[in-house]
Formats: structure tokens, C-alpha cells, sequence
């Protein structure tokens, strides 16, 4: 349960605001995940970082920008976000960046775009 | 295109009752399925997974089946409790590079007293 540790659970922000999303993992994984869960969809993957080196970005907006400052640390950084980008957002590691290493999901940021 | 597929939406059931939620998956190459459950507000959590060779797997009250023939999946639960509510999401991983799941969009439990 506390693997992967999430702050802030929840943030209302404006448009204009800038806000960091924080997510630590104490599981000594190498690759750490961000997903956006939006309601009735399913979870889409945002970004991922092996060894703190970026390895996917699935055509996320530049309005969103990840940072990796060590394996147990990642931030997804929000700047002039739209109200369509309200949705739980998930930090997720695992041991290594292969298929068969289990992913392990932190609580999530509930964030909300006014 | 990789896609999984859940059925039903979602379900209610009463305390005690048993049920079976269902995930049809056209990934590939296969590497494994996984079913998480992710109570409201929290993350999702591992309950089982499965190789190509596995058909059955189980972790207490839940036991998940797969048939790769078919591309589908099931996970069956026993004598259910309150805290089984949630949503059950089943996931499958490609054999290729990296850890790229591809998530279903989950089946959501309501367990009545």
C-alpha cells in the first residue's frame, strides 16, 4: 500500500495555474509510469522513465512535462491545462521496463481543471 | 491495433453470492494478463497474473482463468464480500519492447448486504 506514495491527493487549479504532481516509490524499482484516468475510459499511459531516462510519450500534450530527478522520484509538471485534463492521475513502477515485472500503482492525484 | 474488452460494465450482487466478470483481448504478441482491482479513489492493485502457458490462477477468493486460444479471460469470484466492490480492470501485456500494458476499461462490482 505505501510502495508508491502520491502528493497531493487532490488539487483544484485554474487555468493559468502551475502545479507539480509528486510521486516517490520505496520499492528500489527502475521504471516508474504516469497514467491519466479519466471517468468511464480506460487508463491511458502518459509517460515512461527506465533507469531516469524518458522511453515513451504517448503524444501527450506539452502542457504536461515529466521529470525523473532519480529513480524513486518523478513530477509531472501542469501549466495552462484545460478542464478536459480533470482526471485521477496514477504513478506506477516496477522493477525493470520488460512485460513481465508487475506494475504497482500509487493512490492517485484527484486533480480538477476550473 | 491491441485492445481489451470487459463485459459486463458493471454488476451488482449480494453478499455471499458468486460471479464471473469476463475480458476478450486482441493483443500480440501475448506476454501475460493480469486482473487488478482498484477500490474507489486508491490505485489499482494486482490480484493474479498469467503466462501463455497458465489457465488458471488463484489468489483466495478470486481465481482467474485464460484461454490464449480464444484470447479470453475470466475472473471468477467466490462467496463474495463488501469489500470486493470496485472496479476490476483486466490487462495484458505484449511480448515486445518495454512494459507497454494495454488496459481494458474495467468491470464495476456493487456488492449489496
Amino acid at each position: 500500500e505505501t510502495g508508491v506514495t502520491q502528493t497531493p491527493r487532490h488539487l483544484v487549479m485554474g487555468m493559468t495555474n502551475k502545479k507539480s504532481l509528486k510521486c516517490e516509490q520505496h520499492l528500489g524499482h527502475n521504471a516508474m509510469y504516469w497514467y491519466k484516468q479519466s471517468a468511464k475510459k480506460p487508463l491511458e499511459l502518459m509517460f515512461v522513465y527506465s533507469l531516469e531516462e524518458r522511453v515513451e510519450n504517448n503524444s501527450v500534450p506539452s502542457r504536461f512535462s515529466p521529470e525523473c530527478p532519480n529513480s524513486s522520484h518523478l513530477f509531472l509538471h501542469l501549466h495552462t491545462l484545460q478542464p478536459e485534463d480533470s482526471a485521477l492521475y496514477l504513478c506506477a513502477s516496477s522493477q525493470e521496463y520488460i512485460a513481465a515485472d508487475t506494475q504497482y500503482f500509487g493512490p492517485g492525484t484527484r486533480l480538477t481543471v476550473l | 491495433k491491441n485492445q481489451v474488452e470487459q463485459s459486463p460494465q458493471s454488476l451488482i450482487i449480494l453478499e455471499g453470492k458468486n460471479c464471473t466478470l469476463q475480458c476478450n483481448y486482441t493483443v500480440s504478441p501475448f506476454s501475460n494478463l493480469r486482473w487488478y482491482k482498484q477500490d474507489t479513489g486508491r490505485g489499482p492493485v494486482s490480484l493474479t497474473i498469467m503466462t501463455f502457458s497458465e489457465n488458471t490462477k488463484s489468489n483466495g477468493r478470486y481465481t482467474a482463468t485464460l484461454d490464449a486460444d480464444t484470447k479470453q479471460s475470466s475472473l471468477h469470484i467466490t462467496a463474495s464480500q463488501l469489500s470486493d466492490s470496485a472496479s476490476y480492470i483486466c490487462v495484458v501485456s505484449a511480448d515486445n519492447a518495454g512494459n507497454m500494458l494495454t488496459f481494458g476499461g474495467g468491470t464495476r462490482l456493487m456488492v449489496k448486504p
